[in-house]
């Protein structure tokens, strides 16, 4: 079973602050990595995706990905209240029929 | 405007009385899917499908059917609901099957309880 891990939090930081949230997977040839934001009730809207190892940046967000140590992560610069969310990681192989697997999602609160 | 459109977006129904939840999008998409969130336990993937009469259990296909007759409609059908399939249900495409530039599109989501 391929498994994507987060931790489930929350993980509260004041507004302004760095959030940094972080994904663990367990299939090696995973190829292909995105960041989801969930508002509660709300559906997951993508806000990152990344596929080389390194970082990518878009405005406040900064995706970072390590395949050796099967790692992904989520920096949230000058976090803002507004950014408090449900951030689900997900993963897939890129071949084929095999699925998009997501993580259980870490809850953010960022406070005024 | 592209999107993915479920109805309906609330329902609450009994034990046993069959229901159909709908799932359109207008993207011409060939991948679409359908999920289950519950509190603690994430997004479960119930069933998917990859085109037009293509379709494939997913992790949490028991006590769910689904039928993909046209490419924009995948419709989730809970023949015998019972209470343990309360949960939010989201459908969702991509162009295809979710890889690099395929991103997955999501509906609104609908809210089920079954008493």
């Amino acid at each position: 079973q391929k498994e994507v891990e987060q931790n489930s939090g929350p993980l509260s930081v004041p507004e302004g602050a760095i959030a940094s949230l972080n994904c663990t997977y367990s299939d090696r040839v995973s190829q292909s990595f995105f960041w989801y934001r969930q508002y509660s009730g709300k559906s997951p809207e993508l806000i990152m995706s990344i596929y080389s190892n390194g970082d990518k940046e878009d405005g406040r967000f900064t995706a970072q990905l390590n395949k050796a140590s099967q790692y992904v992560s989520l920096l949230i610069r000058d976090s803002q209240p507004s950014d408090s969310a449900t951030y689900l990681c997900a993963v897939t192989r890129n071949s084929g029929n095999t699925p998009l697997v997501f993580g259980k999602g870490t809850r953010l609160s960022v406070i005024a | 405007e592209a999107q993915v459109t479920q109805n309906p977006r609330y329902l609450i129904t009994v034990t046993g009385k069959k229901l159909t939840v709908t799932c359109s999008q207008n993207m011409n998409h060939e991948y679409m899917s359908w999920y289950r969130q519950d509190p603690g336990l994430g997004l479960r993937q119930i069933y998917y499908s990859m085109n037009v009469e293509a379709t494939d259990k997913g992790d949490v296909p028991e006590g769910y059917k689904v039928s993909r007759k046209e490419k924009r409609n995948f419709p989730l059908i809970l023949e015998s609901p019972s209470p343990n399939q309360t949960s939010l249900y989201f459908c969702a495409s991509s162009p295809r099957a979710p890889s690099g530039a395929n991103v997955l599109t999501f509906g609104a989501g609908s809210r089920l309880t079954v008493l």
